[in-house]
């Protein structure tokens, strides 16, 4: 069974740094993208970028270039997502999600529980 | 980027009802369109990708249709497990795979 278990809730002030987590079971890691994507509190789906754990080919969002570090290690079977400088506005639920198949065409067919992040100013 | 536009982005329905939800792109994407439900506290669930293939698992009243920059969602009879967020996905462009606004729907 496919599962992707996220590390739990996260509370810390801006400025902070952070790195949150993707523990993936069940499959090959390394054959499929992973995808972190951020819910803001009552607000739609943003996908931030991806990660090919097998060479760990990474794609960002335009918007979120140069704000994030998405990565895996496939030693482990986890990715992750940090911060070096988090602000307010990155209060949200993250998300990590497996590709459905070996490229993206096929959408994202397994999820995390997601993992709620709070920045406090 | 690829923008996509859903349409309504709010739509109050009854059970047994017919629904369909828009999805427009600002600019060509074959069919690389995925659809997606989501209710309040969980993940996202994957219905559709390609457009028109219906996720294994999937309920056969939904469908979708589309290809190029108007892809839709319908719901052939609304039922009470269907009251959601719907969320259109474009797979289209690696280095920004963007969603749609989201469709709340809701009871009548």
């Amino acid at each position: 069974e496919v599962q992707l278990v996220q590390s739990e809730t996260e509370v810390r002030k801006s400025g902070e740094s952070l790195k949150i987590s993707c523990k993936a079971s069940g499959y090959s890691f390394t054959n499929y993208w992973i995808a972190w994507v951020r819910q803001m509190p009552g607000k739609g789906l943003e996908c931030m970028g991806i990660v090919y754990p097998g060479d760990s080919d990474t794609r960002y969002s335009p918007s979120y270039q140069g704000q994030v570090i998405i990565s895996a290690d496939k030693s482990i079977g986890t990715a992750y997502l940090q911060w070096s400088n988090l602000r307010a506005s990155d209060t949200a639920i993250y998300y990590c999600a497996r590709s459905s198949d070996i490229t993206v065409d096929t959408g994202f067919g397994f999820w995390g529980q997601g993992t709620l992040v709070t920045v406090s100013s | 980027d690829i923008q996509l536009t859903q349409s309504p982005s709010f739509l109050s329905a009854s059970v047994g009802d017919r629904v369909t939800i828009t999805c427009r792109a600002s600019q060509g994407i074959y069919i690389y369109l995925a659809w997606y439900q989501q209710k309040p506290g969980k993940a996202p669930k994957l219905l559709i990708y390609g457009a028109s293939t219906l996720q294994s698992g999937v309920p056969s009243r939904f469908s979708g249709s589309g290809s190029g920059t108007e892809f839709t969602l319908t719901i052939s009879s609304l039922q009470p497990e269907d009251f959601a967020t719907y969320y259109c996905q474009q797979l289209n462009t690696y280095h920004a795979l963007t969603f749609g606004g989201g469709t709340k729907v809701e009871i009548k």
